[in-house]
């Protein structure tokens, strides 16, 4: 079974702080994504990586970054969170070969005060 | 861009009864997935399905990509089928959501 793990499931951090939210996953996949879900707004990608080193913005990158320095890890960065990017967070990897099939992470709720 | 809407919006059904959900997307697709979300958030894979038919259990998904539409069936609902269900469609290498549909499985 593919599985794709997140290092917290609820983080609560101040305004201006510097947030990491991590997504590893153990099946070899190359790609790996990054969504956030808002109410009445649905999922949106806010970035993905093709492979190592590898990164594109999605529909909404700004305020964020992330980095690619291992296949089976990939990770989001809130250089200075603010309130309005509370929000659940979901990491998703994919193989590039045979499946567009995505696996999805089990998300992290994150909230900024 | 794609439109994924997804029919209907909430659904609320007694345990044991069937159901049928929707999806239309504006243009061709590569393919086609199904997940459930569950109360706790995550996303569970229902179905890859670019064409055809498929069944898993008490659920199986219809896509006929010529007409844009899938549709997944859950038949004999338990209350471990509540959450949200979403199809997503690929545009190249993006997947994009539907607007999901609540169902409510009342025991």
């Amino acid at each position: 079974d593919v599985k794709v793990t997140q290092s917290s499931r609820y983080l609560v951090k101040r305004t201006g702080e510097k947030v990491f939210l991590e997504c590893v996953q153990d099946m070899d996949h190359e790609n790996m994504f990054w969504y956030r879900q808002d109410p009445g707004l649905g999922l949106r990608l806010i970035y993905f990586s093709y492979d190592v080193k590898m990164k594109e913005k999605g529909d909404i990158p700004e305020g964020y970054s992330v980095s690619r320095e291992k296949k089976e890890r990939f990770s989001l960065i809130l250089e200075s969170a603010s309130t309005n990017q509370t929000s659940m967070y979901l990491c998703a990897s994919r193989s590039r070969d045979s499946s567009y099939e995505q696996y999805f992470g089990p998300g992290t709720r994150l909230t900024v005060t | 861009g794609i439109q994924v809407e997804q029919s209907p919006p909430d659904l609320i059904l007694q345990e044991g009864a069937n159901s049928t959900l929707r999806c239309n997307f504006s243009d061709s697709v590569n393919n086609l997935q199904w997940f459930h979300q569950n109360p706790w958030g995550q996303l569970i894979n229902l179905f890859y399905i670019p064409s055809g038919t498929k069944q898993n259990g008490r659920l199986s998904a219809t896509t006929v990509a010529t007409e844009r539409y899938s549709l997944l069936y859950i038949s004999s609902s338990q209350t471990t089928d509540s959450g949200v269900y979403f199809c997503a469609v690929y545009n190249t290498d993006k997947l994009i959501f539907g607007t999901g549909t609540r169902l409510q499985v009342f025991p």
